[in-house]
């Protein structure tokens, strides 16, 4: 059974520095990785996706098959990313598994 | 505009109760799902549906049921509510051509006495 791996229940970086979230996840085949994001009081949505190869609000993530992760990055934090960040995989059955999500907190 | 509501927000009720979690889309889209979701945990998905009169049971195990006789509408009923089902449940919507991007409503938040 495919399965979504995130280390880190929690996360602390300081404005400006570097960020990373981890993703691990498990799957033999093709997989369609994702980030959703969820910001104070707001709903689930989408970051980006692996496919689209895309940054968005300065965040980049890049599909390691080798090391099966799909870590999400952005090298100056800010404190309005402070969220709940999911990563979400897609198997064949094209339905997402997702993580059990890492809070993160940008301080000041 | 188009969005994806839930009701009720919150919930509290006594075991035993029949309780009904609605979820209503004007996006247009085809495909529904209902996700569970406990405090640090992960979104299990417990139902789907690509249109009308389809609907599948999700990865994780439910008591709960669901219908859908209309495009827009997705609820899901519990028959007996036990606190075991004390939750948040998250409905979101997709187009049938499948990219990934699911449509969330702002969830349901139930507790069971």
């Amino acid at each position: 059974a495919q399965r979504v791996t995130q280390p880190e229940k929690l996360l602390s970086v300081f404005k400006g520095a570097p960020v990373e979230l981890k993703c691990n996840y498990s799957y033999s085949g093709s997989p369609e990785l994702f980030w959703y994001v969820q910001y104070s009081r707001q709903r689930l949505q989408l970051l980006l996706r692996h496919i689209s190869r895309e940054s968005i609000k300065g965040f980049t993530a890049d599909l390691n098959k080798g090391e099966t992760s799909f870590h999400l990055k952005k090298p100056f934090a800010q404190e309005e990313d402070s969220a709940m960040y999911y990563c979400a995989h897609s198997g064949s059955a094209r339905q997402l598994t997702f993580g059990s999500g890492t809070q993160l907190t940008v301080l000041p | 505009e188009a969005d994806i509501y839930q009701t009720p927000r919150y919930l509290v009720i006594g075991t035993g109760k029949k309780i009904t979690l609605e979820c209503s889309q004007t996006m247009g889209h085809d495909k529904m799902y209902w996700y569970q979701q406990d405090p640090g945990m992960e979104l299990h998905l417990i139902h789907y549906s690509y249109g009308v009169n389809s609907t599948e049971k999700g990865d994780l195990s439910s008591e709960s049921t669901v219908s859908r006789i209309r495009t827009e509408h997705f609820p899901l009923t519990l028959e007996s509510a036990r606190p075991s089902h004390t939750s948040q449940y998250l409905c979101a919507s997709s187009r049938l051509a499948y990219t990934g991007e699911l449509f969330f409503g702002e969830g349901s938040r139930l507790t069971v006495l």
